[in-house]
């Protein structure tokens, strides 16, 4: 079975800093992987999102992460926070077949300090 | 577009009473689902479909139904409430296959 686990469930930055929110699956194959984000009372939105090809996938906000099949990891990071930023930040897992089911971690909580 | 609603936004409930969560979406996306989030939990699957008469288990399906009987329309039935199930419940679409899926604003559930 798939998982997915986000390592800290909190993680505080200053602004300017570089922002790394870790996440690691566990999957028999390589999957499609995802960061959402969840602004305060709100729905989540994608970040983007890793299928096939380039291992480096840029997404909004200025926001990447890459792709490590040897060590099963997709971590999120950005250059310089903004304030703006802060936010819970999900990564989730699908396998390849249509019906597969998308699972999600438990979340990381980024706050920017000013 | 309206994308994907949700209805209620909020909601109380006794023990024992059931409900409907109200779910459609108006993109024609095959694919649709069912989460609840709790603190430090993330988001755990209770069902999901990939497309009109087909629906499956996730994580957590315990205590709810579903149906899919149009493309449109996925709700989620509480049978019985229990405390245990107060959350906040977000309903997803997407096309099948690799898309994204599309979140609803949620539904606040409190189980008293």
């Amino acid at each position: 079975a798939q998982s997915v686990t986000q390592l800290g469930s909190h993680v505080s930055v200053s602004e300017g800093a570089l922002v790394l929110l870790r996440c690691n699956y566990s999957s028999s194959v390589p999957p499609y992987l995802f960061w959402y984000v969840q602004y305060p009372n709100q729905g989540l939105q994608l970040l983007l999102k890793y299928t096939t090809g380039a291992t480096l996938v840029k997404g909004i906000n200025g926001f990447e992460a890459e792709f490590k099949k040897s060590e099963t990891s997709f971590h999120l990071t950005k250059p310089s926070a903004h304030m703006s930023d802060a936010a819970e930040y999900f990564c989730a897992v699908r396998g390849y077949s249509s019906a597969s089911k998308i699972i999600f971690g438990s979340g990381t909580r980024l706050s920017i300090r000013p | 577009n309206a994308g994907v609603t949700q209805t209620p936004k909020f909601q109380v409930l006794k023990t024992g009473q059931s409900m409907t969560l109200q779910c459609a979406q108006d993109m024609n996306h095959e694919y649709m689902s069912w989460y609840r989030q709790d603190p430090g939990m993330g988001l755990r699957l209770i069902h999901y479909s990939v497309g009109a008469g087909i629906t499956d288990q996730g994580e957590v399906p315990n205590g709810y139904n579903v149906s899919r009987s149009t493309t449109e329309d996925f709700p989620l039935r509480l049978l019985s409430a229990a405390p245990s199930q107060t959350s906040v419940y977000f309903c997803a679409s997407m096309i099948a296959g690799m898309g994204e899926q599309y979140f609803g604003p949620g539904t606040r559930l409190t189980v008293t």
